[in-house]
């Protein structure tokens, strides 16, 4: 099975800032990668797929990219709204789905 | 608008079995794969199962296969899970979720409120 890594495990940011999470795949997923924000005792939201397509009605100061096994998500102009958890999810046909381990974005 | 209603958690004993359903409502069923997504306590999301629209494909996490069954209704527009010998691992808030496609596994695109599963 395709392993994801999400680095970092934890960030600390503050209203207005710029930040960047990583989800690495221990082998070529092509574009085949969601993101989703989670907010504790919510089921998840999908933000992106296929690595770099925002979803409707995400604001557009998300955004995503990569290709094969490094992909960012960003966050341009943290808001209060934005601290939360978030995964990576693969869904290369050849291989089970796996998700990553998380990032949490928490209020500095 | 889409539902994904969850119903069968409780508190079980370890080494027994339950089965969990999730009634889906304002989409058209038949079309959608559906996925099981568990969650452990203070943990990350873990896929569980998948199963495409018409049932021809079914994949499993490597933790549940050999113990989990997903399965669907179409006629009724219920998702399964049955669970079997379960134990302490397996405890958690489990989500049942529509895939953005019919056949292979994709992105999830609407997901159930959760149900908690506990083991002791």
């Amino acid at each position: 099975d395709i392993q994801m890594t999400q680095s970092p495990s934890t960030l600390s940011a503050s209203v207005g800032d710029t930040v960047t999470l990583t989800c690495r795949a221990s082998q070529s997923i092509s574009i085949w990668l969601a993101w989703y924000q989670q907010k504790p005792g919510k089921a998840p939201k999908v933000l992106i797929s296929k690595a770099s397509t925002l979803e409707n009605g995400v604001p557009s100061r998300f955004s995503g990219s990569g290709f094969g096994t490094e992909f960012t998500l960003t966050i341009s102009g943290l808001q209060p709204d934005d601290f939360a958890t978030y995964y990576c999810q693969q869904y290369d046909s050849y291989f089970p789905v796996t998700f990553g381990g998380g990032s949490r974005v928490e209020i500095k | 608008q889409v539902q994904l209603v969850e119903s069968g958690g409780r508190v079980v004993q370890p080494g027994t079995s339950l089965r969990l359903s999730c009634d889906a409502s304002g989409f058209s069923f038949t079309f959608y794969g559906m996925h099981w997504v568990r969650q452990a306590p203070g943990k990350g999301l873990e896929w569980v199962a998948f199963i495409s629209s018409d049932e021809s494909k079914k994949d499993y996490a490597a933790s549940v296969r050999g113990r989990f069954t997903i399965s669907r209704d179409n006629s009724e527009n219920t998702l399964y899970l049955q669970m079997n010998s379960l134990s302490s691992e397996d405890e958690g808030v489990y989500f049942c979720a529509r895939d953005r496609d019919w056949g292979s596994p994709s992105y999830i695109d609407y997901w159930g409120q959760g149900m908690l599963v506990a083991v002791s």
